[in-house]
């Protein structure tokens, strides 16, 4: 499988715990974004990646959310101290931009229940 | 006003018929526009993008963008009991720049 890939696919952690999620983009894609996902909202961009470079976070992401693409590659979103409210299907795309158009591709999210 | 805007749902229409989606967005300087479906507890999948004014068609779907009206649309001509999903509209470019910026989605029931 060649797509995007997401792990874990679901998390249950209890509040005050850190919790780390790993995205795989397809590989041939610079691009890489991060989302978050509530019941009946759309996904709610945090951040994205142009290559290894952290290209802009949301205004609404709190300091205790932190993303690295290393080399690249594959990517790693962090939230640290979980609240409830942070319990969300988390998302991440990528796509290959060269000046044309930005088709971005899901995986298949990690959902994370904080209790 | 927000940045990306659908029309509320829930959609429903019989086996068979158009089912039209529509959106309505906010910043001029979009230049890319996505519409992806998404089923209950998966991850939205990409199904048709619009760069230009007119339509697009792809098989059961077709794609309208009208820049001047700040207005994208989905058509599903002969809708299918598996086309009901959640549609959401994203854009990107002008004031999104890099990133995709979704509508909050339209619920489509298609019913036998």
């Amino acid at each position: 499988d060649t797509g995007v890939s997401q792990d874990p696919r679901h998390k249950i952690t209890k509040r005050g715990q850190n919790v780390t999620f790993r995205c795989d983009p397809i590989s041939e894609h610079n691009r890489l974004y991060w989302y978050r996902q509530t019941l009946g909202q759309g996904p709610e961009f945090l951040t994205y990646f142009q290559n290894e470079a952290q290209l802009e976070k949301s205004r609404l992401l709190s300091d205790r959310f932190s993303a690295e693409r290393p080399k690249g590659s594959f990517s790693t979103l962090e939230i640290q101290r979980t609240e409830q409210g942070d319990s969300a299907m988390y998302l991440c795309a990528s796509s290959f931009v060269s000046g044309g158009g930005t088709e971005a591709f899901f995986g298949q999210g990690t959902r994370l229940t904080v209790v | 006003q927000k940045e990306v805007e659908q029309n509320s749902g829930p959609l429903s229409v019989p086996e068979g018929a158009i089912a039209s989606l529509n959106c309505t967005y906010s910043d001029r300087g979009s230049q890319s526009f996505f519409w992806y479906r998404q089923y209950s507890g998966k991850s939205p999948e990409l199904i048709m993008f619009i760069y230009s004014n007119g339509d697009k068609e792809d098989g059961r779907f077709t794609a309208q963008l009208n820049k001047a009206s700040q207005y994208v649309s989905l058509l599903i001509r002969d809708s299918q009991p598996s086309d009901s999903a959640t549609y959401l509209c994203a854009l990107g470019g002008g004031t999104s720049y890099g990133k995709l910026t979704f509508g909050q989605g339209t619920i489509l029931t298609v019913h036998p």
